[in-house]
């Protein structure tokens, strides 16, 4: 079983609606991160949460927001969907790494494909 | 702030080709600096990492060493497959980013039988 999973994989909604995407873990890490990817552009990201308790704005969380519902689970919401939200999103998990310098490596989801119409 | 500069794509190579794809960054501090490959309909995973200078990451014949005086982490093979076509991702976590990866926009390559 993958250790980054994401729920849906694929998602087309109309604008203006609520969506939810999910993203669990069996990694046991406390890090959990969202981007999302456009083309050209890399990955960007949205918000992150070093624990339960502390959730992060990223680079780009305006129209976004989220939940940290336990060590496992982290869940990205568009409270009203808008069509340049279109593009894919990615969960990413990651364990601190104190001795590592600061290179703690991050473990993908495989994705999830959002079109907004 | 911080940024990563790669070179655009996209790359097409005939197998057995050495390929370069040249990446600059822009950072704080001493980041440590990754190659991240995303393969086609999958998410991205770690190809190799450096975390001080002049450290060498090497991973699956692909080799980058972080280069301080010139700001670089280019990543080389020698010999190309069919089965490295992916897109490329260079990125770095500097010391006053919390530990966030600023990736740069991506190298897609393609190998040709």
């Amino acid at each position: 079983d993958a250790d980054v999973t994401q729920t849906p994989r694929n998602r087309i909604t109309k604008t203006g609606k609520r969506i939810m995407l999910e993203c669990s873990q069996t990694k046991g890490h406390d890090r959990m991160y969202w981007y999302r990817q456009d083309p050209g552009l890399g990955l960007r990201l949205i918000y992150y949460s070093f624990d339960v308790k502390d959730i992060n704005k990223g680079e780009i969380s305006d129209g976004y927001s989220v939940s940290r519902q336990a060590q496992a689970k982290f869940s990205l919401s568009l409270e009203s969907a808008i069509p340049n939200q279109t593009a894919l999103y990615f969960c990413a998990t990651s364990d601190f790494q104190s001795g590592q310098g600061g290179g703690d490596t991050q473990y993908f989801g495989p994705g999830t494909r959002l079109t907004v119409l | 702030g911080d940024s990563v500069t790669q070179m655009e794509g996209p790359v097409t190579l005939s197998e057995e080709a050495f390929l370069t794809i040249n990446c600059t960054y822009t950072a704080t501090g001493y980041p440590s600096l990754f190659w991240y490959v995303q393969y086609p309909g999958e998410g991205l995973q770690l190809l190799l990492k450096a975390t001080k200078a002049d450290d060498k990451g090497s991973n699956k014949g692909f080799e980058a060493t972080y280069r301080k005086e010139t700001t670089s982490f280019h990543l080389e093979k020698g010999s190309v497959q069919v089965s490295d076509s992916a897109v490329y991702f260079c990125a770095l976590i500097s010391s006053g980013s919390a530990r966030q990866l600023t990736f740069g926009s991506g190298t897609q390559l393609t190998v040709l039988p």
